[in-house]
């Protein structure tokens, strides 16, 4: 069966270091995988996509990498600030499918 | 410029009543998912829906669910006969067509069933 599995529940870094998150799957072919930010109480905000056939994109301190032959996603901010705490949430969509597949996602604490 | 708006944020219900949610997607946006979020678990895709149209329901328990996403007005989860376990976050994402494959998360709607 498809599984997603992202690599730690919760990860506390010092502020200013870089984060790194890691997203792994199972069983499955992704068209795009997509990282969202999700805070207590709210609904999930989108970050970034990235393409089957992407390797690397960015988006301000963001960056994510997309390797289909290891299966893996890492997803990095760089210079963290306390205000990036949050829990990180990595979905994947198939091409023909638009419903996203979520991981249990990964709880960033930023430590001032 | 609205996001996906969800109402009501918070319901309660008791046993065996009727639960329903109202979505209006983002301006522009003709697609509407649905999603469901049990507590300690992630979030789980529930229900796909276009104008009109039910395109993916493979995610929705096959009794006292249903959705619809009317011509006019906002998309409606709706939840018969609740019970217990129904008890969850429920959120609604939409996206335009031209770029279906980004959604935009509503800030959900919290169910609770006493």
């Amino acid at each position: 069966s498809q599984k997603i599995e992202q690599n730690s529940e919760a990860l506390n870094i010092q502020e200013g270091k870089t984060a790194t998150l890691t997203c792994n799957y199972t069983n499955y072919s992704p068209a795009y995988l997509q990282w969202y930010r999700q805070d207590p109480g709210r609904g999930p905000v989108f970050l970034l996509l990235i393409r089957e056939n992407e390797k690397e994109k960015r988006k301000e301190r963001l960056k994510v990498t997309f390797d289909t032959t290891l299966k893996q996603s890492l997803f990095h901010i760089t210079a963290s600030q306390p205000a990036d705490s949050a829990t990180y949430l990595c979905a994947l969509q198939a091409g023909s499918a638009r419903q996203l597949t979520f991981g249990s996602g990964t709880q960033l604490t930023v430590l001032p | 410029n609205a996001g996906v708006m969800q109402n009501p944020r918070h319901l309660v219900r008791r046993r065996g009543q009727e639960a329903r949610l109202r979505c209006s997607p983002m301006k522009g946006h003709s697609h509407v998912y649905w999603y469901r979020q049990l507590p300690e678990e992630g979030l789980k895709f529930m229900v796909y829906l276009q104008k009109e149209n039910i395109i993916d329901e493979s995610g929705m328990p096959k009794e006292r669910f249903s959705a619809e996403f009317p011509k006019e007005g906002p998309s409606i989860l709706r939840i018969q006969q609740v019970v217990r376990g129904d008890s969850a976050a429920y959120f609604c994402a939409s996206s335009s067509r031209d770029r279906d494959y980004e959604q935009y998360f509503g800030p959900g709607t919290r169910l609770t069933v006493t």
